[in-house]
């Protein structure tokens, strides 16, 4: 079956510019993770949905990072005013359910600021 | 809070070759451990996983990891290694207070040579 995808895959944004970044989970995963990746390092946890519940978002960075997934399948992660701080590789994964520790990823989105 | 060190930022072998690939963690609680491998512009991919019973578990590509409550690690092997084996793998920690929230290491790249 389809597996997690994102879009775009590659963003390129000027300094000052929103951006918004899409995730489509795998059908009936019910938990959903965002983690940012900096060149050279392991991804890093962002923020963690349980349906459209948002159980976690300890590591979001500053409060210009949002991330919604209204109808508990297709996520955003929205950047405001970006930062070139911000550029990374943007990860989304899912998994069945919240006990269930096994995490599928998508492919990422390559953010550049500019 | 959870933390992975994993030892060794590159390993070059030759085709054939035994490799190990270290991990480390340090945690308060009972873990969940993780190796998964980045192919070139693709995803992350689970490799093999730890959650409970045996402490030595394998994938079907002929890898190996044993976590080791004592040392507190969780080493990737492989008696014989492939050209195909290229690639940057990450050691990953979660537990079961956080709802699948992974803690990554920072990724050692694995190169295969001729």
């Amino acid at each position: 079956g389809a597996g997690v995808s994102q879009s775009p895959r590659y963003k390129v944004a000027k300094r000052g510019q929103d951006v918004a970044l899409r995730c489509d989970p795998i059908s009936g995963h019910v938990s959903l993770f965002w983690y940012q990746q900096a060149l050279g390092q392991g991804p890093e946890f962002l923020t963690y949905f349980q349906n459209e519940a948002q159980l976690d978002k300890s590591g979001l960075p500053s409060d210009r990072f949002f991330a919604e997934r209204p109808e508990g399948s297709v996520s955003t992660l929205k950047i405001q005013r970006t930062q070139q701080e911000d550029s990374a590789v943007y990860l989304c994964a899912s998994s069945f359910r919240s006990s269930e520790y096994e995490q599928y990823f998508g492919p990422g989105t390559r953010l550049t600021v500019t | 809070a959870q933390s992975v060190t994993q030892l060794d930022s590159q390993v070059p072998v030759f085709e054939e070759a035994p490799v190990e690939l270290r991990c480390n963690y340090s945690s308060s609680v009972s873990v969940y451990l993780f190796w998964y491998v980045q192919y070139p512009n693709q995803g992350l991919q689970l490799l093999l996983k730890y959650l409970s019973g045996s402490t030595l578990v394998e994938s079907i590509n002929g890898f190996e990891a044993e976590f080791n409550k004592s040392q507190t690690s969780f080493h990737l092997r492989k008696p014989s290694v492939h050209i195909s084996d290229t690639a940057e793998y990450f050691c990953a920690v979660s537990d079961n207070t956080n709802a699948g929230k992974s803690t990554f290491g920072d990724g050692t790249t694995l190169t295969v040579k001729p």
